[in-house]
C-alpha cells in the first residue's frame, strides 16, 4: 500500500509567521503535489514537482513556495501567512504516466491566526 | 475559469437506490478522467478512472460513463450504501511534460445515503 504521510494533522500559526508542511511517501514516486481544499472549491494545485529539485507552478502559487532535496519528501513552505491561507493542505504523490492515479495524505489543517 | 464542474454541492439517495454524480469539463484536449472519494479528516482516495477512448468503465457497484460529445462523465453506484456517504471529486488529467501529468478537481459532491 502506498503511504503518504503528512507530518502535522493541525497546525496553528500567526499572520507573518513562515510555516514548514512536510510530506513524505514511501514508494519511491517520481511525482508529488500539494493542493489546497476549500469549501466550495474543491481541491486547487498549489505547486507540484516531477523530479527531485525540479517545480512547477500549479494554479494558485502565489505566497507558497516549495522544496524537494529528496525523492520521498516534498515541503510547502507558506513564506509569510496570511489569515487568507487558514486552509485544508493535502500532499500527494504518484508514478509516472497518465494512467497512474495519485495518492493522498490525510490532510493538514492549517489556522492561521 | 473552472475547467471541470460539477454543479450538485449535494445529493440525498436512499440505501438501496443508485446514486448518480455529475460532472461536466470544458477542455476537449481532456482524455482521462478518475474519481475520488474523500470522508471528512482523511484524504481522497481513488475510486475509478476512465479513458476517453472508452465510453464506459466498471468496478463492482461503480460504474463510470463518459459521453465525449456533451463533455460529460457521471459515476453511478448501484445500490448505494451507507457507508458510501463521503465527497466525491472528479478529476482530470493532463500530461504537463513527458510523462508528468496533473489533475484539475472538480468542487465535489456530497453524497447523503439514508437509510
Amino acid at each position: 500500500d502506498v503511504k503518504v504521510t503528512q507530518s502535522s494533522r493541525y497546525l496553528v500559526k500567526r499572520t507573518g509567521e513562515k510555516v514548514f508542511l512536510e510530506c513524505v511517501q514511501d514508494m519511491d514516486h517520481e511525482n508529488m503535489f500539494w493542493y489546497r481544499q476549500d469549501p466550495g472549491l474543491g481541491l486547487r494545485l498549489i505547486y507540484f514537482s516531477y523530479d527531485v529539485k525540479m517545480k512547477e507552478k500549479g494554479d494558485i502559487p502565489e505566497g507558497y513556495s516549495v522544496s524537494r532535496e529528496k525523492k520521498e519528501r516534498f515541503s510547502l513552505i507558506l513564506e509569510s501567512a496570511s489569515t487568507n491561507q487558514t486552509s485544508m493542505y493535502l500532499c500527494a504523490s504518484s508514478e509516472e504516466g497518465l494512467r497512474q492515479p495519485q495518492h493522498f495524505g490525510d490532510g493538514t489543517r492549517l489556522s492561521i491566526l | 475559469d473552472q475547467q471541470v464542474k460539477q454543479n450538485s454541492p449535494s445529493l440525498s439517495v436512499q440505501e438501496g437506490r443508485i446514486s448518480i454524480l455529475n460532472c461536466d469539463y470544458t477542455n476537449s484536449m481532456f482524455d482521462y478522467f478518475l474519481w475520488y472519494k474523500k470522508y471528512p479528516a482523511e484524504g481522497p482516495t481513488f475510486l475509478i478512472s476512465i479513458s476517453s477512448i472508452k465510453d464506459k468503465n466498471e468496478d463492482g457497484r461503480f460504474t463510470v460513463f463518459l459521453n465525449k460529445s456533451a463533455k460529460h462523465l457521471s459515476l453511478h453506484i448501484v445500490p448505494s450504501q451507507p457507508g458510501d456517504s463521503a465527497v466525491y471529486f472528479c478529476a482530470s488529467k493532463t500530461l504537463f511534460t513527458g510523462t508528468a501529468s496533473k489533475l484539475t478537481f472538480g468542487t465535489g459532491t456530497r453524497l447523503q445515503v439514508t437509510l
